[in-house]
């Protein structure tokens, strides 16, 4: 029984180089989501795939934030020429999609920008 | 997307029952409630979901009045364990519409 499964699970990087998180939602979930949570906040929406249909992208911070879903299964969020604001935990989500507004979270992956 | 708005933070002592409310007075019809508990370096747990009445589970209950501008989160007799971070979310169960949480309650259970 696998849940949502996020790799890498912490990643340090320099400022400036672009890095790439990958969610491994439920199977046979629709609904994938992305949030963000820097320390002692609450959640960021970055982005929310659903089925087939096209992206929400309006919580992205920027244009150098980007994510794609492949085959309505893994997700990669990619963020490109990191800040140090980028520095935070990156949550990822899925749900059924239909029928509950339950969300399955992943561990997350923590990200820290040097 | 339904605003919701919530206390901050609130206080309690184990043993006591726990009711934080949420604000949402711009529901939608086909809008449900759910309420998720955060724990420290965790992501969030769905706890609760309703749409209208009480809705009642092994973990919490959920009242929720007949207008539905807002909802009530009760944890009964609450422990030390229930420390965290509870979020109140308004959306659909289903479509295109992305759910979003807001800054949720810090609940701090002291002994």
């Amino acid at each position: 029984g696998a849940g949502v499964s996020q790799s890498p699970s912490n990643k340090v990087t320099e400022k400036g180089k672009d890095v790439e998180l990958r969610c491994d939602p439920i199977s046979g979930h629709t609904a994938l989501y992305w949030y963000r949570q820097s320390l002692g906040q609450g959640l960021e929406f970055l982005i929310y795939f659903q089925g087939n249909s096209a992206p929400d992208k309006s919580g992205l911070p920027s244009d150098r934030f980007s994510a794609e879903r492949t085959g309505g299964s893994v997700s990669t969020l990619t963020i490109q020429r990191t800040q140090q604001e980028d520095s935070a935990v990156y949550l990822c989500a899925s749900r059924s999609g239909t029928g509950s507004n339950e969300q399955f979270f992943g561990p997350g992956t923590r990200l820290t920008v040097l | 997307l339904a605003k919701t708005t919530q206390p901050v933070s609130m206080d309690s002592y184990e043993g006591q029952e726990v009711n934080i409310t949420c604000s949402h007075n711009n529901i939608a019809t086909n809008d449900y409630i759910t309420w998720y508990q955060q724990f420290p370096s965790q992501g969030p747990r769905f706890i609760i979901q309703g749409y209208k009445t009480k809705v009642t589970n092994e973990v919490a209950s959920l009242f929720i009045p007949a207008d539905r501008k807002s909802s009530t989160l009760s944890l009964p007799r609450v422990s030390l364990s229930d420390t965290a971070v509870y979020y109140c979310l308004v959306g659909p169960d289903t479509g295109r519409r992305a759910l979003t949480f807001g800054s949720g309650t810090r609940l701090q259970v002291q002994p």
